[in-house]
């Protein structure tokens, strides 16, 4: 059973180019979180998805910041025009139930020039 | 609102000594716990949760943690530290059947094992 995967793993933008990372949870999983950890911080969490729906997005900045998990295919964090300020690391993890552990996948490292 | 404090920024333990690296929360109701292990550039592996039972929990690699809900801890420890414990360590928190509340990590404790 493979874990928690994200792509890609590191990612250059420009000022103002879209950012779009990718995540497929672990099988059978069907809630997601989304996490931004900056250097020598902790995780902050930014969303939680079940399948087609939006659970909770309370962390997630309310402009240029979305977040789905279509019924096919990987969960998407979208940050729109990209500034210096989003780099950092993003972390996705799954769990088959809400009371449950997450399981983490390796981080997809954004960094905006 | 749920909270956690990892009060060490880093604990330095000599190899074959027992480690400890603190954790106290703050939740209303009862407390879900976890720690969780990050190596550089990896993601967080899950190592040990408290949901209910035993306050002793055991979980992966030799470690334990004790949840004491007088004090509101949740101390993860290991009898003998070995060179390849060092990393980052976090403990989260979430509060127990409080609907869709998210987890809530604390900032994170390095820990060093020097040989």
């Amino acid at each position: 059973n493979a874990g928690v995967m994200q792509n890609p793993r590191h990612l250059v933008r420009r000022r103002g180019q879209e950012a779009r990372l990718r995540c497929s949870p672990m099988k059978g999983h069907s809630h997601v979180y989304w996490y931004r950890q900056l250097p020598e911080e902790g995780l902050k969490f930014m969303v939680y998805l079940q399948k087609e729906n939006i659970i909770d997005e309370s962390g997630m900045p309310k402009e240029r910041f979305s977040a789905e998990f279509p019924k096919e295919g990987p969960s998407i964090l979208r940050i729109q025009q990209v500034v210096r300020g989003d780099s950092a690391a993003y972390f996705c993890a799954s769990s088959p139930f809400r009371e449950d552990e997450q399981f983490f996948g390796p981080g997809t490292r954004l960094t905006v020039l | 609102a749920q909270s956690v404090a990892q009060p060490e920024d880093q604990v330095n333990v000599a190899e074959g000594n027992p480690l400890t690296v603190k954790c106290t929360y703050s939740v209303s109701g009862n407390p879900y716990l976890f720690w969780y292990v990050q190596y550089p550039n990896r993601g967080l592996q899950f190592l040990l949760k408290y949901i209910t039972g035993d306050n002793l929990v055991k979980g992966s690699y030799g470690f334990e943690a004790e949840f004491n809900k007088s004090q509101t801890s949740f101390h993860l420890k290991k009898p003998s530290a070995l060179v390849s414990d060092s990393a980052l360590y976090f403990c989260a928190v979430r509060a127990a059947h409080s609907g869709n509340t998210p987890l809530v990590f604390g900032k994170g404790t390095r820990l060093s094992v020097i040989a």
